[in-house]
């Protein structure tokens, strides 16, 4: 079946470095969509992609979808505290249902 | 953010008990999910109701039972559960029941059961 892929599952940076998690999908995708969970909370939306090559920036997040819309990327800069927390990518299913990415933690070490 | 509430947030049940998640949203949204996510898994949808009406059941068990009475609410109705039942339980909603539209969730409520 269809399928999300995320990657990596998690990934510890010092506070300042940059940050990225990856999203591949099986088959070709309408749009796609990111999520952010705080430790403790629930998902909020971030932002959608939706063109092929589109690039859109959110202060410090920078989100890729890629030419085939396959496969999308989230780029952090200067990662900060607030940034801590599981970013997970989402991609249309059948009926409508969402295909979620196992999500990549991203730990600021001490 | 109060957009979309659930209650209780906490929950301890053994596995003869029967209880109930509630879930209510405020947006004006047509669409609800519940959603399973534990710590070994990626978020599992379970049901989506779309103007009160189920529209996808992902091969639930029978010990969950949902209920959407308006568009505003939506109820999980648990029996007889087991231990790997222990999760997040999260409420979400959106406009309507399409993947272009963003999905708001709510806080969720921890289930364990004993």
């Amino acid at each position: 079946g269809q399928q999300v892929m995320q990657i990596p599952q998690y990934q510890h940076v010092q506070e300042g470095e940059d940050f990225t998690t990856y999203c591949n999908s099986s088959t070709t995708l309408s749009n796609i969509q990111w999520y952010k969970q705080r430790p403790g909370g629930h998902p909020v939306f971030l932002i959608q992609l939706v063109k092929s090559g589109e690039v859109k920036k959110q202060k410090r997040l920078t989100f890729q979808f890629g030419e085939a819309k396959k496969n999308s990327s989230l780029h952090i800069t200067a990662t900060q505290t607030t940034d801590v927390g599981t970013y997970f990518c989402a991609g249309p299913g059948s009926n409508y249902q969402l295909i979620w990415g196992a999500g990549t933690k991203l730990i600021i070490k001490p | 953010e109060t957009g979309v509430t659930q209650t209780p947030r906490h929950l301890v049940m053994g596995m003869t008990n029967k209880k109930s998640l509630k879930c209510e949203q405020h947006l004006g949204h047509n669409a609800m999910y519940w959603y399973k996510q534990s710590a070994k898994k990626p978020l599992e949808l379970m049901f989506v109701y779309s103007l009160e009406e189920r529209v996808e059941n992902n091969s639930v068990p029978s010990r969950f039972s949902p209920e959407c009475p308006n568009s505003s609410h939506l109820f999980l109705h648990l029996h007889t559960l087991q231990p790997e039942d222990s999760a997040l339980y999260l409420c979400a909603s959106s406009y309507q029941p399409l993947d272009t539209y963003e999905q708001y969730f709510g806080p969720g409520t921890r289930l364990t059961v004993t």
